[in-house]
């Protein structure tokens, strides 16, 4: 299994608070990506990272503000939950763009409820 | 729009059946992944391929980068592959886009 952990597991806030989620991985993988999963819809991207301090937004980035101060850490920011942020987050990791037929490796997933 | 379509939705099959998920894609790709996602939500890679065919014991799946679809099919399928499949591409740029999975529940 790739070296991929997130914490926390699971978070229940209130409405208007931070909440910041975090991945780490051991495999020193350039890319980075935080994606959301709701029924209904496919996992959906919210902010990647091909580098430290490299961060660009995906489809559903409102809300949502990134960090990547270490190639092993990637943080997910909700400046200010709100409930449609209830989801599940997962992270993933995939190695250089140069091999485009890398593989993505997925952490085992962050429960958030925003109440 | 969705760049990723899945079919079907919802598979319910007995034991030892031969079962087809299907992928169609709008986008142009690098390569085309299988995804399993057990309840409990864990997210591990089955297959990546860009053309042809692989198999992984009684997994099998296919491309056709003409017709912009694959296929995944389970051979003599069992409970324990009662999962959520999900079907990702990479597209020519840095980003991944997914079907929304098709749930399978194999009935002893």
């Amino acid at each position: 299994d790739a070296g991929i952990t997130q914490s926390p597991r699971h978070k229940v806030t209130e409405t208007g608070t931070p909440v910041t989620l975090r991945c780490h991985q051991t495999e020193n993988h350039r890319y980075m990506y935080w994606y959301r999963q709701d029924p209904g819809h496919g996992l959906r991207l919210i902010h990647y990272s091909y580098g430290v301090k490299d961060t660009d937004k995906g489809e559903v980035s409102d809300g949502y503000s990134v960090s990547r101060s270490k190639t092993e850490d990637f943080l997910l920011t909700l400046e200010s939950a709100t409930s449609s942020q209830t989801s599940v987050y997962f992270c993933a990791i995939s190695e250089s763009d140069g091999q485009p037929h890398r593989e993505q490796y997925f952490g085992p997933g962050t429960r958030l409820t925003v109440t | 729009k969705n760049e990723v379509e899945q079919s079907p939705q919802n598979l319910t099959a007995q034991e030892g059946e031969f079962i087809t998920i299907n992928c169609s894609y709008s986008v142009g790709i690098s390569a085309l992944h299988w995804l399993q996602q057990h309840p409990g939500g864990g997210i591990v890679s089955l297959f990546m391929l860009s053309s042809g065919k692989k198999k992984h014991g009684r997994l099998i799946a296919t491309i056709n980068i003409q017709e912009k679809h694959s296929s995944l099919h389970i051979t003599a399928s069992h409970p324990r592959d009662s999962a959520v499949y999900i079907c990702a591409v990479r597209g020519t740029g840095n980003q991944f886009y997914f079907g929304t999975g098709t749930s399978l529940t194999v009935i002893p």
